[in-house]
């Protein structure tokens, strides 16, 4: 089984709302990741937490906040968004971090939760 | 750091032909390529993936090659069917501290029936 889970499907927020999104993996992967997804582009990474901490943050604006509560959970907190934020956030996980030593471990993503900033 | 090119950007083939999607990459030292396969409002599927120490890998109607010497790889998909219609992509990482995976920029196929 190679299932990671995101809710909520579908989010919708004003700019001075506060939102959590959600990403849960019960494969015992200890790497898990954030992505933005905007449409026709590729994904681009936000976060990756290894071993439940944040071991990359690819100098995201400070609205988003992650959070590892433990192995299997993955949180995004979000506060007052801008309209170009909107986009499909992803989740996914890997066995280890891609740092492992001696391999890089396949990354396995959620369906995604779409958000629009209105 | 690593670029990956992904060309073209759109593929058309008649259901039951071959679809060969191209991948380059600049990094001498990535050594893992997966490809993706994303249909419309779902996340990315990891549909096959090729390490550096291995030249071909096939898994039913897919295959991907890899030359790195040339630095591409490839993805082969078989006796296409209309289900195949998604975006690809493909992407290169490299193992050590901060390696993180780099995407092309995606290809959709759609596959006639």
């Amino acid at each position: 089984d190679t299932e990671v889970t995101q809710t909520p499907k579908h989010l919708v927020m004003g700019m001075t709302n506060k939102k959590s999104l959600k990403c849960e993996q019960h494969m015992g992967h200890r790497a898990m990741y954030w992505y933005k997804q905007k449409a026709k582009k590729p994904p681009e990474l936000m976060f990756v937490y290894s071993y439940e901490k944040l071991s990359i943050n690819e100098s995201v604006p400070s609205r988003f906040s992650p959070e590892c509560p433990n192995s299997s959970l993955l949180n995004l907190h979000l506060h007052a968004l801008q309209p170009e934020d909107s986009a499909l956030y992803l989740c996914a996980s890997s066995l280890f971090g891609l740092a492992g030593v001696g391999r890089t471990y396949e990354q396995y993503f959620g369906p995604g939760t779409r958000l629009t900033v209105t | 750091g690593e670029n990956v090119e992904q060309h073209p950007s759109t593929l058309s083939v008649q259901e039951g032909d071959s679809a060969v999607i191209k991948c380059t990459y600049s990094d001498s030292a990535s050594n893992y390529f997966p490809w993706y396969k994303q249909e419309l409002g779902k996340g990315p599927q990891l549909i096959i993936d090729i390490r550096s120490n291995v030249g071909e890998k096939k898994d039913q109607r897919i295959a991907v090659t890899l030359n790195k010497t040339a630095k591409h790889f490839s993805l082969h998909i078989t006796e296409t069917q209309p289900e195949d219609s998604a975006v690809y992509f493909c992407a290169a990482s490299s193992t050590g501290a901060n390696s993180k995976l780099t995407f092309g920029k995606g290809i959709t196929l759609s596959v006639r029936p």
